[in-house]
């Protein structure tokens, strides 16, 4: 059964700085995503990874994918207060097409 | 593109009683899923359509939920005999094969 863990759960930041959201999972899978949710809000999609080695940069987060250590990073650059929010990753279970495993979600707080 | 809708946005039911909710997916979308998220966790697949056709629903589902889309356009999403369990945000998505998924606002559901 796949299992998607993040870390860490919680983050809270100053603006400006740098930090690494980590995403595992447990078996192989061809796709991983990464969402953003704001509170009382739906989830909106930020990345699609599809490869070994995929790396794929809007704005302030880059997200990556290492397939053979079933790990995925999102990373935060020179972080501003707009970046608030639970990010999710979510990997499409193994042979389906539409249930994706979500992870518990990495809420942020981006401080001034 | 007016993105996912979902009707209603709260529904408030008490224990034992039916409830349907209803999705309009985007408009070019031939995949539609429902998922549920409850407070601090990820999204938990629900099931998913291609067209009319029911492709997929999780093990986890009671007999109790069932879905349809019966012309492959809007899809409705009921609950049989609620329980207090059943509180949750029910939301829904739409795509394309092997694109990211879009969500609505959701359904959120309160049982008393």
């Amino acid at each position: 059964e796949l299992k998607v863990e993040q870390n860490p759960l919680f983050l809270s930041m100053q603006e400006g700085k740098n930090y690494t959201i980590y995403c595992n999972y447990s078996t192989t899978s061809d796709r991983l995503y990464w969402y953003r949710q704001d509170p009382g809000k739906s989830l909106e999609s930020l990345f699609v990874l599809l490869s070994n080695g995929a790396v794929k940069q809007e704005g302030r987060l880059m997200a990556s994918l290492d397939t053979k250590a079933r790990l995925s990073t999102l990373h935060i650059t020179a972080a501003v207060h707009d970046l608030s929010a639970t990010y999710f990753c979510a990997v499409a279970a193994g042979g389906s097409q539409g249930n994706l495993i979500f992870g518990k979600g990495t809420k942020l707080s981006v401080k001034p | 593109d007016t993105g996912v809708s979902q009707d209603p946005r709260h529904k408030i039911t008490k224990r034992g009683q039916n409830v349907t909710f209803r999705c309009d997916p985007i408009s070019e979308h031939n995949r539609l899923y429902w998922y549920r998220q409850t407070l601090g966790q990820g999204p938990e697949f629900l099931t998913y359509f291609q067209n009319e056709a029911q492709l997929e629903k999780s093990r986890l589902l009671s007999d109790r939920f069932s879905a349809e889309r019966p012309k492959g356009s809007f899809s409705t999403l009921e609950i049989q005999r609620t329980e207090q369990g059943d509180s949750a945000m029910y939301l829904c998505a739409s795509s394309v094969p092997n694109s990211p998924l879009h969500f609505g606002n959701g359904t959120r559901l309160t049982v008393t």
